[in-house]
């Protein structure tokens, strides 16, 4: 079955650690995602891929890398820059965002990584 | 800004109907999508609307009227597993037709 997987699902940092969160998929999408949940809030966009090797900044980049070198492929790294990094890490995936009309855009997620900074 | 509103809690019973309103900014609208997500959980697709109306899919109903803003999500007979969040997430042109997502409704079913 196709999906999108993501590990580990618990991840527990020492502060001052890079940590890296993996996301595969095997839906043949072109686009993919990083998102950020935290309590009360919605879902903040942290990083996002349309095509392979190449990613862009979303709305809270900051501390955060990736790399697109494969299609199936998008890892999140946390950086020790990132002042608040615990939080539950969603990745998705999307057929072709630009297409602007019917569900194309329609995002599907992993099942999310929790990571906890100790 | 693009803000996206809806209420943060909701609570029902058992059976009963509840509906969650979601308002967002109308410029650069370019579709709505609706998820559900358990605690501890991935989101995952309710209903799309980009058109103004009703969507109708089983139990769960999507209503949006683009001049208003305004969309709603209704859930019939509430069963005990429908107690989740449930996220509104807009697409705009204007942000290069990325989904941006609310904080989320949190619906408890009671019995």
């Amino acid at each position: 079955d196709g999906g999108i997987t993501q590990s580990p699902k618990y991840l527990f940092r020492k502060e001052g650690q890079n940590v890296t969160l993996s996301c595969e998929q095997n839906l043949n999408h072109d686009a993919m995602y990083w998102y950020r949940q935290d309590p009360g809030q919605g879902l903040r966009l942290i990083y996002y891929s349309q095509i392979v090797n190449d990613f862009q900044k979303g709305d809270i980049a900051e501390g955060y890398s990736v790399s697109r070198e494969k299609k199936e492929s998008f890892p999140l790294t946390v950086t020790s820059a990132q002042k608040n990094p615990t939080a539950f890490y969603l990745c998705a995936s999307s057929i072709d965002r630009r297409q602007g009309r019917g569900r194309t855009g329609e995002l599907f997620f992993g099942e999310g990584s929790r990571l906890t900074v100790l | 800004g693009q803000n996206i509103d809806q209420p943060t809690e909701m609570t029902a019973t058992e059976g009963a109907i509840v509906q969650i309103n979601c308002t967002y900014q109308t410029s650069g609208f370019n579709g709505l999508f609706w998820y559900q997500q358990h605690a501890g959980e991935a989101p995952t697709f309710l209903s799309y609307n980009v058109l103004d109306g009703l969507e109708e899919k089983g139990r769960f109903s999507s209503f949006l009227s683009r001049s208003k803003g305004y969309s709603y999500l209704l859930l019939k007979e509430l069963q005990m597993k429908d107690s989740a969040s449930y996220l509104c997430a807009v697409r705009w042109r204007s942000n290069d037709y990325k989904l941006s997502f609310g904080a989320g409704t949190t619906v408890t079913v009671r019995a």
